[in-house]
């Protein structure tokens, strides 16, 4: 599987839009970039996914580079309850398992 | 519509006990895993079931972990002989098929005396 590298932790201001990168430079054609995030005592909540197009739901924007090595997690306004634990992970086409890494520890401040 | 449930949500047990953790899946979803999350690290892969059956236990630690899904809905993961290196938040999560998007409960944090 693909690794991963994010940053360990990132601070952001409310209502600013954080950007969470992740470095994917080994992903193959058809593995697919997903992200999680975990909230502090809570299981890891689905945020977003994508293949080759930048993707956007009520949630986040991805944002895949043209050669699929980096992406990028976009919330657009940030809330003090977005203060989690984002996982970045790479998982194959096919494949049942998530191979979490260590996460950004993101802290949103007032 | 109601999540993953698992239950309980918090268990204290003595070394050498036996434990059993509970997760039920999203109505319909077919496909179930088990994850085990030590502090400060991100959640690792322990088992999936396709239906009733295990498809996957690659990820079971040893011989004192054990996993069941009788009838293709709620699953439980039984741990024989507990140790203190057990402890850890256990998670359950669920798809509607094995390659799609995967839902988590809340987890059961398990202590080991």
């Amino acid at each position: 599987d693909a690794k991963t590298t994010q940053p360990t932790s990132m601070d952001c201001a409310e209502g600013r839009a954080a950007n969470l990168p992740c470095n994917h430079s080994t992903i193959s054609g058809n593995e697919y970039v997903y992200w999680y995030r975990q909230i502090h005592s809570q299981g890891p909540q689905y945020i977003i996914h994508g293949l080759k197009n930048n993707e956007t739901n009520e949630m986040a924007s991805l944002i895949i580079t043209e050669d699929r090595k980096s992406s990028t997690l976009i919330l657009p306004h940030a809330t003090l309850r977005d203060t989690a634990v984002y996982y970045c992970i790479v998982r194959p086409q096919g494949a049942q398992k998530l191979v979490f890494g260590q996460g950004t520890r993101l802290t949103i401040n007032p | 519509g109601a999540g993953v449930s698992q239950t309980p949500s918090n268990k204290v047990t003595e070394k050498g006990k036996y434990v059993e953790l509970r997760c039920d899946p999203i109505s319909g979803h077919t496909a179930l895993y088990w994850y085990r999350q030590s502090l400060g690290q991100g959640p690792e892969f322990l088992i999936y079931f396709q239906g009733t059956g295990a498809a996957d236990d690659s990820g079971l630690p040893n011989d004192r972990f054990f996993a069941v899904r009788p009838e293709g809905s709620v699953s439980t993961l039984k741990i024989q002989r507990t140790e203190r290196g057990d402890s850890a938040v256990y998670l359950c999560a669920s798809s509607p098929g094995r390659t799609d998007t995967q839902y988590f409960g809340p987890g059961t944090r398990l202590t080991v005396l």
